[in-house]
């Protein structure tokens, strides 16, 4: 049971390019978050999805898209990445029953130069 | 999604008990309140969760007074590695509250 993990852990992009940070859960979570968290900031919430083809936007979605075709997996995607993305990217998962506890990733840093 | 005020930082001594207090004036009835703790470098890890009243687990304890307008995490005799930045949510699973947000968070920083 490896909980929620994530790849990869750092990863330098230059601007314009696109990438694809991956999530995966084992325990057969429902909910499934992506968190960006700028240095000594608060987490902001860019998208989750509630099941396998189910995704809504957060607090922070420009930039980015998801997509959840399984319930172990949801990949966020940069497209044309710019240096505003640079940050630590976060992955979460929890069960559909109300009030559990969420389970986070170790998170990706991602620098755009 | 209820709002949730936190003071941005707190000092303490080892030992010592630390209260953070957390306002959430407009939490709904189904709502529960949720901290987590997050280590530099790290995703934030599930401290304690309740509705009402007091609340503890081994590693701290939750007071929410009767009005639910607020709540207190205490966290007893706080060593150098309780030094973090911890946040409360309030939330249910119910209707559109599915999201999980985080505010700003306070940051605990214990002292030798």
């Amino acid at each position: 049971n490896a909980g929620v993990t994530q790849t990869p852990k750092f990863r330098i992009l230059k601007i314009g390019q696109s990438m694809t940070l991956q999530c995966a859960q084992d325990m057969n979570h429902n909910y499934m978050y992506w968190y960006r968290q700028d240095p000594g900031m608060g987490l902001k919430l860019i998208y989750y999805s509630v099941g396998a083809g189910i995704t809504d936007k957060g607090e922070v979605p420009n930039g980015y898209n998801v997509s959840r075709s399984t319930t172990e997996d949801f990949p966020l995607r940069l497209e044309l990445a710019a240096p505003s993305q640079t940050s630590v990217y976060f992955c979460a998962s929890r069960p559909r029953q109300q009030n559990t506890e969420a389970f986070f990733g170790q998170g990706t840093r991602l620098t755009v130069v | 999604l209820a709002k949730t005020t936190q003071p941005i930082s707190m000092d303490s001594y080892e030992g010592q008990e630390v209260n953070i207090t957390c306002s959430h004036n407009n939490i709904a009835t189904n709502d529960y309140i949720t901290w987590y703790q997050q280590f530099p470098s790290q995703g934030p890890r599930f401290i304690i969760q309740g509705y009402k009243t007091k609340v503890t687990n081994e590693v701290a304890s939750l007071f929410i007074p009767a009005d639910r307008k607020s709540s207190t995490l205490s966290l007893p005799r706080v060593s150098l590695s309780d030094t973090a930045v911890y946040y409360c949510l309030v939330g249910a699973l119910s209707g559109s509250a599915r999201q999980l947000t985080f505010g700003s968070g306070t940051q605990l920083t214990v002292l030798p």
